[in-house]
């Protein structure tokens, strides 16, 4: 079955260290995206990716990087630069663009905790 | 500046009642396309309906329901018969032309009890 993976489901990180998060997906979507989910405020963009090899910087990008050498691969780093790193990131594909109206597909999710 | 407005953060409701998120959203954009999603307590987002801004038609699918107001910009999300399975947190979305954005609301906690 297609869909999104991201692994791994749970992470725990010392403060300081980088960490990256996988997502992988085999949709054939063009459309990447990074979320933050924190409780009480939705989910807040931090990049996307419309095709390989480039990406934009969403409304968070501070602390955050991203890379997209495949279709199938959009890995966040998150930096020892994020002041609250700790939170649940959210993964997600679309087959266009998002600004044309196509639905986005989501991963399971990574919790990251850091302390 | 665009904006979406859950302003129920908890539902709690007892199996078998009728239940209504509220949505409201921003835009001077005339073309936009409207979202809603549920997140079960697995983490995934699920995709439940896609409205543009175009098409003001109500839409039922089995126990859904969504109402689309372009008058008072909103966008209203009704579960009939609510049961167990249907307690999630649901996000209304927005989503521009110009932009690959999806401008999310804070999101509804649903609960519903036996």
């Amino acid at each position: 079955d297609g869909g999104i993976t991201q692994s791994p489901k749970y992470l725990f990180r010392k403060e300081g260290q980088n960490v990256t998060l996988s997502c992988e997906q085999n949709l054939n979507h063009d459309a990447m995206y990074w979320y933050r989910q924190d409780p009480g405020q939705g989910l807040r963009l931090i990049y996307y990716s419309q095709i390989v090899n480039d990406f934009q910087k969403g409304d968070i990008a501070e602390g955050y990087s991203v890379s997209r050498e495949k279709k199938e691969s959009f890995p966040l780093t998150v930096t020892s630069a994020q002041k609250n790193p700790t939170a649940f990131y959210l993964c997600a594909s679309s087959i266009r663009p998002g600004g044309l109206g196509s639905p986005l597909h989501f991963g399971n999710g990574t919790r990251l905790t850091v302390t | 500046a665009q904006k979406v407005t859950q302003a129920q953060t908890e539902i709690s409701v007892v199996e078998k009642e009728d239940v209504t998120l509220d949505c409201v959203y921003e835009t001077r954009d005339t073309t936009y396309y409207l979202f809603w999603y549920k997140q079960p307590p697995s983490g995934e987002l699920v995709f439940l309906i896609r409205r543009n801004s175009f098409d003001e038609q109500n839409e039922i699918s089995g126990r859904y329901s969504w109402n689309f107001q372009k008058s008072t910009s909103s966008f209203n999300f009704t579960i009939t018969a609510s049961q167990v399975v249907d307690s999630a947190v649901y996000f209304c979305a927005l989503s521009l032309v110009n932009t690959d954005k999806l401008i999310f609301g804070t999101g509804t906690r649903l609960q519903v009890f036996p």
